[in-house]
């Protein structure tokens, strides 16, 4: 499957501050996906990432509160802006993996926590 | 109605036996099927696709109901590491977004 390097692997942020999030992919992928998993819930979509176009976002996230970049088809970054306590959960990345017949191969995660 | 809902957990079962998973998913346009593991404090893994003529992987096997909109999971001879939380994934086809149920957790004791 493929192998997707997500980093950092956890993070212990202040209130008001912002933390990229970055996913690097070892292969082309046309589309990226970026989701948040809160605690003891499951996984909700925030976005999907487009290399050359602007993100996608779904009901509920927006893109001055959720910054996503796509400068290749290898890469990209999530911001969480402005974090509040609120923001505390998991971010993954995703990718459709063609290696893994029709699944989808999620990266490692980021435990942000907002103090 | 959510949009994939599965079985509310958590299943404590004993080694040996066998488990099923249950899951309905709301949008009948929805094309691809899947069943993930998730691990505590660990990304979703992909266990299995689900398939409408069914498919078995050792002892996993999914079966897909269209006309009802279900979809199971059933392990068979469980083992203890087969604990985790075991998530149903929808894809609605509208540019590859995946639907999540809210998992049924497992805990397979000796």
């Amino acid at each position: 499957s493929a192998v997707i390097s997500q980093k950092p692997s956890r993070d212990i942020c202040q209130r008001g501050t912002s933390l990229t999030i970055q996913c690097q992919v070892d292969s082309q992928v046309t589309m990226m996906f970026w989701y948040r998993q809160q605690p003891g819930q499951s996984l909700t979509l925030i976005a999907t990432a487009n290399q050359g176009s602007e993100a996608t976002y779904e009901s509920g996230f927006v893109i001055d509160k959720f910054p996503i970049s796509r400068p290749n088809l290898t890469f990209s970054t999530l911001t969480v802006s402005n974090m509040s306590p609120e923001d505390s959960s998991i971010y993954l990345c995703s990718v459709e993996d063609r290696r893994a017949g029709d699944g989808y191969t999620f990266g490692s995660g980021t435990r942000l926590t907002v103090v | 109605r959510k949009e994939v809902e599965q079985d509310p957990g958590p299943f404590n079962v004993p080694e040996g036996a066998t488990v099923a998973f249950n899951c309905t998913y709301s949008n009948s346009a929805s094309q691809s099927f899947f069943w993930y593991r998730q691990d505590c404090r660990k990304e979703p893994k992909l266990l299995m696709s689900v398939y409408s003529s069914g498919n078995e992987d050792g002892r996993f096997t999914a079966q897909l109901n269209r006309a009802s909109q279900y979809i199971s999971l059933l392990i068979r001879d469980s083992k203890l590491s087969d604990s985790a939380t075991y998530l149903c994934v929808v894809n609605d086809n509208q540019g590859g977004k995946l639907i999540f149920g809210q998992g049924t957790e497992l805990s397979v004791k000796p």
